[in-house]
């Protein structure tokens, strides 16, 4: 079955460390995309990219990092700079401008 | 500044009933509008997208767009307790590639 494989469900971080969450996807969609979501919150864009090899800074992308080396996969790594990293990370792909997104199952990401 | 704005409820309303959310947003170049369904402590599942004035149905639900008004709306007929969850507004603004722009999501309570 097609569809975006984010793992682990779950991630603790110690301070000071960096994290790196995986999103798969086996959609053949171009686009993809990182959000982040708080408790009672809408989602906020971290990164996206539309093709292989390039991607842009959402609007919360400050202690964030991506890569894009292969179409099918779009890792996000939390960094130390990211002083409130908690929160339940979601990754997405589309097929192109104006299509729906469609989301993995999301990591939560916790501070030891 | 692009928003999209969503009544956080919780919006409770009788099974059987009609349930209407609504959705406001700032672009009114926007093209694109959707509505996902979030389970709590799930990701959000694509419900209905809607391009054009008017309303589409798909089953129990009906998107209805008004683009001169600013306001994306979402039916739900029939209302059953499965269809209690939050659901997110979510927006194409502006120039940048299917960059959506996320409402905070209204809470609809089905009560048996």
């Amino acid at each position: 079955d097609g569809g975006i494989t984010q793992s682990p469900k779950y991630l603790f971080r110690k301070e000071g460390q960096n994290v790196t969450l995986s999103c798969e996807q086996n959609l053949n969609h171009d686009a993809m995309y990182w959000y982040r979501q708080d408790p009672g919150q809408g989602l906020r864009l971290i990164y996206y990219s539309q093709i292989v090899n390039d991607f842009q800074k959402g609007d919360i992308a400050e202690g964030y990092s991506v890569s894009r080396e292969k179409k099918e996969s779009f890792p996000l790594t939390v960094t130390s700079a990211q002083k409130n990293p908690t929160a339940f990370y979601l990754c997405a792909s589309s097929t192109g401008r104006n299509q729906p997104q469609h989301f993995g199952d999301g990591t939560r990401l916790s501070i030891l | 500044q692009k928003e999209v704005e969503q009544n956080s409820g919780p919006l409770s309303v009788p099974e059987g009933a009609i349930a209407s959310l609504n959705c406001t947003y700032s672009d009114r170049g926007s093209q694109s509008f959707f509505w996902y369904r979030q389970y709590s402590g799930k990701s959000p599942e694509l419900i209905m997208f809607i391009y054009s004035n008017g309303d589409k149905e798909d089953g129990r639900f009906t998107a209805q767009l008004n683009k001169a008004s600013q306001y994306v709306s979402l039916l739900i007929r029939d209302s059953q307790p499965s269809d209690s969850a939050t659901y997110l507004c979510a927006v194409n603004m502006g120039n940048n590639f299917n960059k959506f722009y996320f409402g905070s999501g209204t809470k609809l309570n089905v009560k048996p």
